[in-house]
């Protein structure tokens, strides 16, 4: 049921730029775009979320195409602490809450 | 000061047993959920409860079956344990149901093992 299409691994080096990207074509108007994590064995943590606009916070960088058909998040200066499975999930009102979790990005910070 | 917490953290119970899993959100949230993860790390919603009222069921058996006391706590009570029940379940909490801005807190997780 996922709506995004992530790569299913990826990996970057410490200290690196981590660009993680999504692909969301039919995202409709008021579905947002939520980035979560799960390190191993952990609860998902949310990351960030959007919607047009791009978005910044302490822990990463949102880029929202200007046609909302894609996402990239960037983790700036990745750690080993950030190797972890990444998914990008596309969110409205109408879908009662709930989050909808696709295969997700396995990402492989490596020293 | 853990925000969703969960008891126990691992469960091991025999087939046929009836078994319950425990959700706390000190948030103040309106909403909470039960997600199940299977061996193969797929995440999927079961339950969703605002203000104690079910909202979401997402076809899951009915063997499952989520109490919500109050607001703050949203229970998982599994009857006949069968080994496909194996899997970790999480539970999850936010503030705003329907709006498509929100953030959803995850717990730890409860490993649930059946032999």
């Amino acid at each position: 049921d996922a709506k995004t299409t992530q790569p299913p691994s990826m990996d970057c080096a410490e200290g690196r730029a981590a660009n993680l990207p999504c692909n969301h074509s039919t995202i409709s108007g008021n579905e947002y775009v939520y980035w979560y994590r799960q390190i191993h064995s952990q609860g998902p943590q949310y990351i960030i979320h959007g919607l047009k606009n791009n978005e910044t916070n302490e822990m990463a960088s949102l880029i929202i195409t200007e046609d909302r058909k894609s996402s990239t998040l960037i983790l700036p200066h990745a750690t080993l602490r950030d190797t972890a499975v990444y998914y990008c999930i596309v969110k409205g009102s109408g879908n009662t809450g709930k989050l909808i979790f696709g295969q997700g990005t396995t990402l492989q910070v490596k020293p | 000061d853990t925000a969703v917490s969960q008891t126990p953290k691992y469960l091991v119970t025999q087939m046929g047993n009836d078994k319950s899993i425990k959700c706390e959100q000190n948030l103040g949230h309106d909403t909470m959920y039960w997600y199940k993860q299977d061996s193969k790390k797929f995440l999927k919603i079961m339950f969703s409860y605002n203000n104690k009222e079910l909202i979401i069921n997402e076809t899951v058996p009915n063997r499952f079956s989520p109490k919500s006391p109050d607001k703050a706590h949203l229970n998982l009570h599994i009857n006949s344990l069968e080994l496909g029940d194996s899997a970790v379940y999480f539970c999850a909490s936010s503030q705003d149901l329907a709006g498509g801005s929100d953030t959803q807190y995850f717990g730890p997780g409860t490993r649930l093992t059946v032999l």
